[in-house]
């Protein structure tokens, strides 16, 4: 299976940072790569498909980059709504994998 | 509206067996492969098992093969999970999601999800 690793685990930013998130894929897997958005006690919401494509309602403030094995996940001014946990999703291939995490804390 | 609405969740003890449905509305249920996945209490999320838009492959995480059965009835729009042997280790939030409508393997709608806990 396809390990994906995040970092970092957890970090604190205040209302306006830029904000990256790193997700480590443990071979290539192309730009087949997602990011989601979870809050406490709420369903994942998808957030960037394709590593680096907007998906359909998401603020212009976040984007992805990346390609093999490599990806970030940025948002370019932190806002009230977005202290949440991050997820990458890997669909190169079965097992489909997430990563472990990345918990943005108000700083 | 595109909506999943996952059910059957419960307290089961272990070795036991339990069934989760999904009902989906809102989108033509026959042309869309759906996955479940599952976050145990306080850990991230982990794909669990998919099942292709026919029904006719399915794929699971090597922590449930030969102990859980994905399947799909489309008659009723409904996606199931069939849990037997089930281990402390399977208790969480198991969440339907929809395959995006791109066709690649990610999810673009997710259920509110439904507990299963195991324990005696």
């Amino acid at each position: 299976d396809i390990q994906m690793t995040q970092s970092p685990s957890t970090l604190s930013a205040s209302v306006g940072d830029r904000v990256t998130i790193t997700c480590r894929a443990s071979q290539s897997i192309s730009t087949w790569l997602a990011w989601y958005q979870q809050k406490p006690g709420k369903a994942p919401k998808l957030l960037i498909y394709k590593a680096s494509s907007l998906a359909s309602g998401v603020p212009s403030r976040f984007s992805g980059s990346g390609s093999g094995t490599e990806f970030t996940l940025t948002i370019s001014s932190l806002q009230p709504d977005d202290f949440a946990t991050y997820y990458c999703q890997q669909y190169n291939s079965y097992s489909l994998t997430f990563g472990q995490g990345t918990k943005v804390e108000i700083k | 509206e595109v909506q999943v609405l996952e059910s059957g969740g419960g307290l089961v003890q272990p070795g036991g067996s339990l069934r989760l449905s999904c009902a989906a509305s809102g989108f033509t249920f026959s042309r869309y492969a759906m996955s479940w996945v599952r976050q145990a209490p306080g850990k991230g999320l982990e794909w669990v098992s998919g099942i292709s838009d026919s029904g006719g492959g399915t794929y699971y995480a090597d922590s449930v093969k030969g102990r859980f059965t994905i399947s799909r009835d489309k008659s009723k729009n409904t996606l199931y999970l069939q849990m037997n042997s089930l281990r402390a280790e399977d208790t969480a939030v198991y969440y339907c999601a929809k395959r995006s409508n791109s066709g690649y393997e990610f999810f673009d709608n997710w259920g509110q999800g439904t507990l299963v806990t195991v324990s005696s």
